[in-house]
């Protein structure tokens, strides 16, 4: 089965900080997402990347950045962290030409203090 | 672009009652549609898919949703649940045909199950 792993399950930074969201895949997929789930909004797309060092803004990018240094590895990245950045992570990936085989990770629930 | 709209912001039902939660969706191309379950402080959890063929399809625990391309919906029913069926429910759509397709969901539907 193809996994999708978050580093974290549970984070709390201060305001400000920089912080890093990892998520590595192991089955060679091509694209990979990162979304944030809230309460009455579901799921909103921050980020993807089609491939290696390739990346396209989602529907919510403010206040995000990503790395795609490695095809396995998709690093969401908070440069300076508020408090309405709280929310549930969720990263996934999919092979390029199948858009039906999504796999997510367990999620990184970040709280900002 | 795709997008979704799930109807119903919170559904409760009975235990044994039937229920159906609704979702429309637009799109300029064809689609895939997907339904996602959410247990209390789980991930996500694939309950079914349509692809093509069949408009009516079957999923895990008993759900089954129903394509209509004419009304642009893909609803989705139980006729009995279960107590342990009390979850967060995301509709989702993507893309059939374009390469490097994103998936789109809806708000989600909080099935209240109550005894």
């Amino acid at each position: 089965d193809v996994k999708v792993t978050q580093s974290s399950r549970y984070l709390v930074k201060r305001t400000g900080e920089k912080v890093f969201l990892e998520c590595v895949q192991d089955m060679d997929h091509e694209n990979m997402f990162w979304y944030r789930q809230d309460p009455g909004l579901g799921l909103r797309l921050i980020y993807f990347s089609y491939d290696v060092k390739m990346k396209e803004k989602g529907d919510i990018p403010e206040g995000y950045s990503v790395s795609r240094e490695k095809k396995e590895r998709f690093s969401l990245i908070l440069e300076s962290a508020s408090t309405n950045q709280t929310s549930m992570y969720l990263c996934a990936s999919k092979l390029d030409r199948e858009n039906y085989g999504y796999t997510f990770g367990s999620g990184t629930r970040l709280t900002v203090v | 672009a795709q997008s979704v709209t799930q109807l119903d912001s919170q559904v409760p039902v009975f235990e044994e009652a039937p229920v159906e939660l609704r979702c429309n969706y637009s799109s300029s191309v064809s689609v895939y549609l997907f339904w996602y379950v959410q247990y209390p402080n789980q991930g996500l959890q694939l309950l079914l898919k349509y692809l093509s063929g069949s408009t009516l399809v079957k999923g895990i625990n008993g759900f089954e949703a129903e394509f209509n391309k004419s009304q642009t919906s893909f609803h989705l029913r139980k006729p009995s649940v279960h107590i342990s069926d009390t979850a967060e429910y995301f509709c989702a759509v993507s893309g059939a045909e374009t390469s490097g397709s994103r998936l789109t969901f809806g708000e989600g539907t909080q099935l209240t199950v109550n005894p």
